[in-house]
């Protein structure tokens, strides 16, 4: 079974504060992805990448930035945090554009 | 801008029965459509999948049916169970500028 390994269950953080979200997955898959869901939102693309080092921008890019340095690792960083960034954060990976395997999520909390 | 809308944000089915889940989109380019299905305290999972070049695809109890001229998509889960229970979201790409996913509100059957 493919894993996708998503570092925190929970993260409560400060106003300001540089926040690191680490993805793994165990299956050498050429995409990850970083997704925020929020109620009434639905699902929204933050960054993907289709490779080492490559990355590209999705819906709502502003406020983060990611790092890909290795092929199974895929992290989202948010430079200062803010109360708007409080939200659940999900990882994927997968082989096919469009059939994802997703991580258990990331509940973050910014005060 | 929304482009993969499922308007109804909860639906309450009896066991047995038929639940029907919809979805609508707005880009003519999306030419694959998918549904997920998330329970609490996991990520979302792949349950279902079909290419605009079909209007049916079905897999055990589920099926998805597409209306291409009305942009519309259904999910029909027959019979229900209470292990259904969770959000279903829709989700749709472009396969020819390719690149990503974009999904929908979420139901919550």
């Amino acid at each position: 079974d493919v894993k996708v390994t998503q570092s925190s269950r929970y993260l409560v953080k400060r106003t300001g504060e540089k926040v690191f979200l680490e993805c793994v997955q165990d299956m050498d898959h050429e995409n990850m992805f970083w997704y925020r869901q929020d109620p009434g939102l639905g699902l929204r693309l933050i960054y993907f990448s289709y490779d080492v080092k490559m990355k590209e921008k999705g819906d709502i890019p502003e406020g983060y930035s990611v790092s890909r340095e290795k092929k199974e690792r895929f992290s989202l960083i948010l430079e200062s945090a803010s109360t708007n960034q409080t939200s659940m954060y999900l990882c994927a990976s997968s082989t096919r554009r469009e059939k994802l395997f997703f991580g258990s999520g990331t509940q973050l909390s910014v005060l | 801008d929304q482009q993969v809308k499922q308007n109804s944000p909860s639906l309450s089915v009896q066991e047995g029965r038929i639940s029907i889940l919809n979805c609508d989109y707005t880009n003519s380019m999306f030419d694959y459509f998918l549904w997920y299905k998330k329970y609490p305290a996991e990520g979302p999972t792949f349950l279902i999948s079909i290419s605009s070049i079909k209007d049916k695809n079905e897999d055990g109890r589920f099926t998805v049916f597409l209306n291409k001229s009305a942009k519309h998509l259904s999910l029909h889960i027959v019979p229900s169970q209470p292990g259904d229970s969770a959000v279903y979201f829709c989700a749709a790409m472009d396969t020819g500028t390719a690149s990503k996913l974009t999904f929908g509100t979420g139901t919550r059957l």
